[in-house]
């Protein structure tokens, strides 16, 4: 177990809604990242979270935010989905500070029929 | 082309077979390199991180790095069932508070 907790496990949509996936980081992990990993892209990064504050955005379209609240729990937002925006999303957090390890959650698995 | 390239097998190899599995990069600014391992419906958990160039060994796995070449390894010794798995290469640039760059994974079965 790697500390991370994602929640939902599992989510079936249909195109066009919107859904919000959630991550509690380690306790003590002030850095929160969300990774896409779909099968013909590999693992990718969407947007990091530092203490609160946006950090760093990797490949997240506009139709997806995030944000992390003071409780240091992260929520990813999709909104307006497509049938491609099907895949697993990951959370990842890490001490940062000190050095690059994350710590991956179990993530969630999206389907958009 | 990506900035970290993995073949993506799948790789089939006996019980106790060794296992070499490799990752290219692009960008020479990458100094942390990391393996990590996948099951199936898990997420990632690391196997193996590193600093620059050289060998770190850990039990049955270790890890290269030749920066000059641009090219990492990791080295499965008598490799079991429980090692079949996805492993993911990943590096960056920096120490800490950077996204990881991964490769797209390996699939190993190892069979009994």
């Amino acid at each position: 177990d790697s500390g991370v907790t994602q929640t939902p496990k599992h989510l079936i949509t249909a195109t066009g809604q919107r859904v919000t996936l959630r991550c509690s980081p380690r306790s003590g992990d002030l850095s929160v990242y969300w990774y896409q990993q779909s099968l013909d892209q590999g693992l990718q990064f969407l947007i990091q979270y530092y203490n609160g504050e946006e950090r760093a955005k990797g490949n997240i379209l506009e139709r997806f935010s995030a944000q992390q609240f003071p409780d240091l729990h992260s929520e990813l937002n999709l909104s307006s989905l497509e049938l491609g925006d099907s895949a697993l999303y990951f959370c990842a957090s890490s001490v940062d500070f000190v050095s690059n390890i994350q710590y991956f959650g179990a993530g969630t698995r999206l389907s958009v029929l | 082309q990506k900035e970290v390239e993995q073949d993506p097998g799948p790789l089939s190899v006996p019980e106790g077979a060794i296992v070499s599995l490799n990752c290219t990069y692009s960008n020479s600014a990458f100094q942390y390199f990391m393996w990590y391992r996948q099951y199936s419906r898990k997420g990632p958990e690391l196997l193996m991180y590193t600093y620059s160039s050289g060998n770190k060994e850990d039990g049955r796995f270790t890890a290269q790095v030749d920066k000059s070449s641009k090219y990492i390894s990791l080295f499965i010794r008598d490799s079991q069932p429980s090692d079949s798995a996805t492993y993911l290469c990943a590096m960056s640039e920096h120490q800490a508070g950077t996204a990881l760059i991964f490769g797209k994974g390996t699939t190993l079965s190892v069979s009994s």
